[in-house]
């Protein structure tokens, strides 16, 4: 049972224009959502989050939206840059509002920037 | 800080044997989880624990598996005997106190 689906298994975009990654989620209990990106041979790295009180946050290039009527999130980086090139993976927790607890992860999308 | 450390980096054994993996997380951290990434299943958590206390172990795939967190400052995950199908990439996390989980390296395990 995929509590968390990341539909696309890859995206390709130019330098300068923006990326959108999305994910899906079927719990309704999930009240908090992060986004960790990955770089080969490396572990995943924290880049954003939100919790389900609000519907956007902003970090510099990134902001993820939440649409829980819809059970969906993205997360929007602009401009995209080659160094964003990785792997990007969506997550959800159900405890109270912070990571303590177990994070489920999507299956992963992987973005790659063209110069 | 050194962030979460991981050892090995790479293991390649032979179905049968005992293998160890190891954490040490990140000084001051409260929380340690581990997850193995496949392609089949990718990211999925197997345990975690809160002040060195297992607290959900739902994730553990048979009971070959098995993890200890004697102090704070280390964890061991192994696998007895290994299989094929343990073939992964290990990962362990560590966070404080219900704050961002940080991840280690990984582990890279091939059972032959």
């Amino acid at each position: 049972d995929q509590q968390v689906k990341q539909n696309s298994p890859s995206l390709s975009v130019q330098e300068g224009r923006i990326s959108i990654l999305n994910c899906d989620y079927t719990n309704s209990m999930f009240d908090y959502f992060l986004w960790y990106k990955k770089y080969p041979a490396e572990g995943p790295t924290f880049l954003i989050s939100i919790s389900s009180i609000k519907d956007k946050n902003e970090d510099g290039r990134f902001t993820v939206f939440l649409n829980k009527s819809a059970k969906h999130l993205s997360l929007h980086i602009v401009p995209s840059q080659p160094g964003d090139s990785a792997v990007y993976f969506c997550a959800a927790s159900t405890a109270g509002g912070t990571s303590y607890g177990k994070l489920t992860f999507g299956q992963g999308t992987i973005l790659t920037v063209h110069p | 800080d050194a962030g979460v450390i991981q050892s090995p980096r790479h293991e390649v054994t032979e179905m049968g044997q005992e293998v160890t993996l190891r954490c040490k997380p990140i000084s001051g951290h409260n929380s340690l989880f581990w997850y193995r990434q496949t392609m089949m299943r990718g990211l999925e958590l197997l345990i975690y624990f809160n002040n060195n206390v297992p607290i959900d172990d739902s994730g553990m795939p048979e009971d070959r598996f098995s993890a200890k967190m004697p102090n704070a400052s280390f964890s061991t995950l192994k696998i007895q005997p290994s299989e094929p199908r343990d073939s992964a990439v290990y990962f362990c996390a560590s966070s404080s106190y219900g704050e961002t989980q940080y991840f280690g390296p990984g582990t890279r395990l091939l059972v032959l």
